[in-house]
């Protein structure tokens, strides 16, 4: 299995705060990385699909970027509805995940 | 407007089986993979397989390949997960998710459902 890491963990930031979170493979997955949010007690929601392509409805603030084994989800300007937890994807084959990144209120 | 509605919280012993449901609407039933997933407590999310409705195929990961099985009815657009030989390490939600293009990631899940194995 491809193994996915992300850092931070966690992190605590600010309304307005430019966030970044990254994510890197074991091994090349080439672009087939996605992004989800989840918040407590909810199912996850997809965000960005194969690294940099804005699932409909996701707030433009929301952005990645990567290839290869190293990967980046940015959001531009952190609003309150975006503290949650975040998680990457690999489809290049069969799915795993990173451990997520809790994004919590400074 | 795309949804998926899954069964109730399920409680069950050690070495029993659970079937959990997930019944699809607003879009056609069997144009997209339908994949199961589940989430222990506290932890990150795990791929459990896929199924095509349209032909009834499937795939499971390897963790689960024996224990696992995945079956459809197409008439009432719903998907099931019946896990078998129930362990305390398979206490999770267990999520169904649509897969809108074959590339494995997942645009509408369900609400989830709770397996609890506790003896």
């Amino acid at each position: 299995d491809i193994q996915m890491t992300q850092s931070p963990s966690s992190l605590s930031a600010s309304v307005g705060d430019r966030v970044t979170i990254t994510c890197r493979a074991s091994q090349t997955i080439d672009s087939y990385l996605n992004w989800y949010q989840q918040k407590p007690g909810q199912a996850p929601k997809l965000l960005i699909y194969t690294s940099s392509n804005l699932h409909s409805g996701v707030p433009s603030r929301f952005s990645g970027s990567g290839s290869g084994t190293d990967f980046t989800l940015t959001i531009s300007s952190l609003q309150p509805e975006d503290f949650a937890t975040y998680y990457c994807q690999q489809s290049f084959v069969t799915p795993t995940f990173g451990g997520g990144t809790k994004v919590e209120i400074k | 407007q795309v949804q998926f509605v899954q069964s109730g919280a399920e409680v069950r012993k050690p070495g029993a089986s659970v079937k959990v449901s997930c019944k699809a609407s607003g879009y056609i039933f069997t144009e997209y993979n339908i994949h199961w997933l589940r989430q222990a407590p506290g932890q990150s999310l795990e791929w459990v397989g896929w199924i095509n409705p349209a032909d009834g195929n499937t795939l499971y990961s390897e963790k689960f390949q024996g224990r696992v099985t995945l079956t459809r009815d197409t008439s009432a657009a719903t998907t099931y997960l019946d896990l078998r030989s129930l362990r305390s390490e398979d206490t999770a939600v267990y999520y169904c998710a649509r897969d809108p293009t074959v590339n494995d990631f997942f645009d509408y899940w369900g609400q989830g459902t709770l397996v609890t194995v506790s003896s």
